[in-house]
């Protein structure tokens, strides 16, 4: 079966960065795009930014440029994102989130992994 | 870039009852381009319903989506006791790829 299995909690100082992974099994890694979606404590969803393995090219929400590198490994199926210039407010859990370009409709997540809170805190 | 709104912020009912969440975008959007989502206490979200109205695998049947342009509608037509939680909408789009509404917190009443 599918499964999106991310890498744990992290605890980071202000200015400091963090690298988060996402293991995909279950699926033919090429067919999709992986996206990464945070949660800030008690607050909604939020788009971060997605590769596309295949393509070899990663697009990033506007508020993340500059900021978030997302990249992928083919050997190994596995997704990364690293998040620069920590600052308190990007406290939050980070999801990835799977995009099935073989469905016809690339336009939503079908599987989620489990989540890794990230806290920022001096 | 689209923003999207969900109603009512909070939905008090009760097990057995119908519950009709909304989401309103800011401009009309392609159908084929709305999801929605439940997501539980400590649970990632877990889709529903894409293309406005396409059940998900595995997605009980008393689940349903309609709508078209800007407003769209999810429906649970009987709410068992799993089903209390947050329901975000979602669209894709061509600038800033995936948008978020706010959610809807169905708790009971």
């Amino acid at each position: 079966q599918v499964q999106l299995v991310q890498s744990g909690a992290e605890v980071r100082k202000p200015g400091s960065s963090v690298k988060v992974s996402c293991k995909a099994s279950g699926g033919t890694f090429s067919k999709y795009a992986f996206n990464w979606v945070r949660q800030a404590p008690g607050q909604g969803l939020e788009w971060v930014g997605r590769v596309i393995p295949i393509l070899e090219r990663a697009e990033y929400a506007q508020g993340f440029q500059g900021r978030v590198t997302i990249t992928a490994d083919s050997t190994t199926s596995t997704v990364y994102m690293e998040l620069r210039s920590l600052r308190s407010e990007d406290t939050a859990t980070y999801y990835c989130a799977r995009v099935d370009f073989s469905s016809g409709q690339p336009f939503y997540f079908d599987y989620w992994g489990q989540g890794a809170l990230v806290t920022v805190s001096s | 870039e689209i923003v999207l709104t969900q109603s009512p912020d909070t939905l008090s009912l009760s097990p057995g009852e119908r519950a009709t969440l909304f989401c309103r975008a800011s401009q009309s959007v392609s159908s084929s381009h709305l999801a929605w989502y439940q997501q539980k206490p400590g649970q990632a979200p877990r889709l529903l319903i894409y293309g406005a109205y396409r059940t998900a695998a595995g997605i009980p049947d008393r689940f349903s989506g309609s709508g078209s342009g800007t407003d769209f509608t999810l429906t649970i037509s009987r709410l068992e006791p799993e089903d209390f939680a947050v329901y975000y909408c979602q669209h894709y789009g061509s600038s800033l790829l995936f948008t978020f509404g706010p959610g809807t917190k169905v708790d009971i009443k």
